[in-house]
């Protein structure tokens, strides 16, 4: 499995947007990137997805690098709600099980 | 819509002891996975079913571990015996059979502690 590599932590303030980087040099042709985050004592929740394309939906936006090899998540307006883990994940396309590395620890402050 | 459900939601057993936790996914779902995290680690798969089918079991760590998902509905991950280093948190997921990559549903978790 093609590994990512994101901060320990990041901190940011209430309603501020909120841009959670990730590196993913080895990626292939036909990985999905996936962001998911834990909040406490939760289990983890989907987030957003991506292939090449940029991406929006309700919760998140997601920009993939030209390349490929980075990509951000972006949280527009955070709320003391989105403090969680959030996980940046690699999922081949057809492979059905989730690789979690350590994700980035976000902290908002109020 | 229901989401995934976790019983029980905390367990503590001793050492030697029987456990067997249960998963029920969300209704229509053929894909459910098992994942746990021990101390101080990495969320981790162990399996993947589809329907009553073991797909993929490449995470279950040792035979002290079965997953059965009966008639395709609910699944339950029993340890047996049960050892000091499978206390962790463990969770359930499950997803729609689709192609491409699409989401899983994650449970709330059983923590488990073996003492």
């Amino acid at each position: 499995d093609a590994k990512t590599t994101q901060p320990n932590s990041m901190e940011s303030n209430e309603e501020e947007p909120v841009h959670l980087p990730c590196n993913h040099s080895t990626i292939s042709g036909t990985d999905y990137i996936h962001w998911y985050r834990q909040l406490p004592s939760q289990g983890p929740e989907y987030v957003i997805h991506g292939l090449t394309s940029n991406v929006n939906n309700r919760m998140a936006s997601l920009a993939i690098a030209e390349d490929r090899k980075s990509s951000t998540l972006i949280l527009h307006r955070a709320t003391l709600r989105d403090a969680a883990v959030y996980y940046c994940i690699l999922r081949r396309q057809g492979a059905q099980k989730l690789v979690f590395g350590q994700g980035t620890r976000l902290t908002i402050n109020p | 819509e229901a989401g995934v459900t976790q019983f029980p939601s905390h367990s503590v057993i001793e050492k030697g002891q029987t456990v067997t936790l249960r998963c029920d996914p969300i209704s229509g779902h053929d894909n459910l996975y098992w994942y746990r995290r021990v101390m101080g680690k990495e969320i981790k798969f162990l399996l993947h079913f589809v329907k009553e089918s073991k797909q993929d079991e490449s995470g279950m760590p040792n035979n002290r571990f079965l997953a059965e998902r009966t008639g395709g509905t609910y699944s339950t991950l029993k340890v047996q015996p049960a050892e000091l280093e499978d206390s962790g948190v463990y969770f359930c997921a499950s997803s729609q059979v689709l192609a491409g990559g699409r989401e899983q549903y994650f449970g709330p978790g059983t923590r488990l502690t073996v003492t």
